[in-house]
């Protein structure tokens, strides 16, 4: 069983759609994460979701939104894609603060 | 900000030899953590380090906290061609940084 599951695995989208990436995940934390990795392989968070509250939310652009149904899934809402948007995004979870596992990523390219 | 920075960004060794990165960070922690990123794949957790200790072992890996540098490294002893990756560290908050790719040559 993959404990942090994120779909689709790869998305090719033209500029101006909106996408949505999912994830869940089976290990019973309490808190996920999504980050965005661009080709110079920085890791920069994104969202933090503790008990389906967001308790991270570094500077994105207000075209990403999180939507956390309940605490295994916190997917990820992307409208009016720009050509800057393009990059691996990850899925994390971890309990509390401990050891984080991650999703296999989602490689965005936005054409 | 409680990113961790890691530091080199690059380094190349020989299969046999030790790899040693450093990783920075600016706030006080509760602890800090090496995670490992092969290409193309997800992070996969290494080892935790809490603030109240100075060094842990794990393996071939070594990671040293010096909290009053607000800093840590971590030896790769006797790398192998397989330990070629991107290696991260992270605070409290798991917000990272660029990483050190290591590439072990054969």
């Amino acid at each position: 069983d993959t404990a942090v599951s994120q779909t689709p695995k790869y998305l090719v989208t033209q500029m101006g759609n909106d996408k949505s990436i999912k994830c869940e995940q089976n290990l019973g934390h309490d808190t996920m994460y999504w980050y965005k990795q661009d080709s110079k392989k920085f890791l920069k968070i994104m969202f933090s979701y503790n008990n389906k509250e967001l308790i991270i939310n570094e500077t994105v652009p207000n075209r990403f939104s999180p939507k956390s149904p309940d605490k295994a899934h916190l997917n990820l809402h992307i409208n009016s894609l720009e050509l800057g948007d393009s990059a691996v995004y990850f899925c994390a979870s971890s309990y509390r603060q401990g050891e984080a596992f991650f999703g296999q990523g989602t490689r965005l390219t936005v054409v | 900000s409680q990113q961790g920075e890691e530091d080199p960004q690059a380094l190349s060794i020989q299969e046999g030899e030790n790899a040693t990165m450093n990783c920075s960070y600016k706030t006080s922690i509760n602890n800090l953590q090496w995670y490992r990123q092969n290409s193309g794949r997800g992070l996969v957790h290494l080892i935790l380090i809490r603030s109240n200790e100075r060094e842990k072992h794990s393996g071939r890996l070594r990671v040293t906290l010096d909290t009053s540098k607000k800093s840590s490294s971590l030896l790769i002893t006797a790398s192998r061609a397989a330990d070629t990756a991107s290696y991260f560290c992270a605070t409290d908050k798991l917000s990272f940084g660029a990483g050190t790719t290591v590439t072990v040559r054969a």
